[in-house]
């Protein structure tokens, strides 16, 4: 299968400071990228999808001010948390397809952000 | 909201007994895709079911889609300690996929 890849694998911040997490399709072109959040032992929720040169589309409840998305090419996506908070500290996965992949997803393997 | 639930969402079975997983979408679904992920790793795609009362089979691994594409199953054959993890199905609701609430399967050898 593809490979995607996710940058930091993990990340300690203090609180209020911002994090940036890096998603990037090693060797396809994704002309969709999803990012997830994880809590531990629960289910993956979808916070935003992303398409490549266009603006993400994010879930009910998920703040776009604060959990900025860019997906500039078709081969990287970044979301980049904002003032962090203690409360945002959990396991952020994305997923990438593409026309090659059909409706498949690819996931990364996943950052995970603990605020102080 | 849309919601996919499965059940159950703990499984213990001795090693070559069968397991089930099940899937119910509170909405009826383009298609559906079952995830298999391993304490401390990321899903993994194991197959996409597309047509109303589609069945796949790989090797050991049987997956079924209902005819009214609200819900969806996993089964096990003879389970062995690989099978291990949780396994998601997510649904396809428009431009999105619902991933369902998980079961976590441990397979006592």
């Amino acid at each position: 299968g593809a490979v995607v890849s996710q940058h930091p694998s993990w990340v300690i911040c203090k609180s209020g400071t911002s994090v940036k997490i890096e998603c990037r399709s090693l060797d396809f072109q994704a002309t969709t990228m999803f990012w997830y959040r994880q809590f531990p032992k629960q289910s993956l929720m979808l916070m935003a999808t992303s398409n490549e040169g266009s603006k993400a589309t994010y879930e009910q409840g998920v703040e776009k001010d604060k959990f900025l998305i860019n997906h500039a090419s078709l081969t990287l996506s970044t979301l980049t948390v904002t003032s962090a908070h203690p409360e945002d500290s959990s396991f952020y996965i994305c997923s990438a397809s593409g026309l090659a992949s059909g409706n498949e997803q690819f996931f990364g393997p996943g950052t995970r952000l603990t605020v102080l | 909201g849309q919601q996919v639930m499965q059940i159950p969402q703990y499984q213990h079975v001795q090693e070559g007994e069968d397991f089930t997983t099940y899937c119910n979408s509170s909405t009826t679904l383009s298609n559906i895709q079952w995830y298999k992920q391993r304490p401390g790793g990321h899903p993994v795609f194991l197959i996409q079911l597309v047509k109303s009362g589609e069945v796949k089979k790989q090797k050991r691994l049987t997956f079924q889609f209902g005819e009214a594409k609200k819900n969806s199953s996993l089964h096990i054959t003879a389970t062995q300690t690989t099978d291990v993890g949780t396994y998601f199905c997510a649904g396809r609701w428009a431009y999105k996929y619902i991933f369902g609430t998980g079961t976590r399967l441990k397979v006592l050898a």
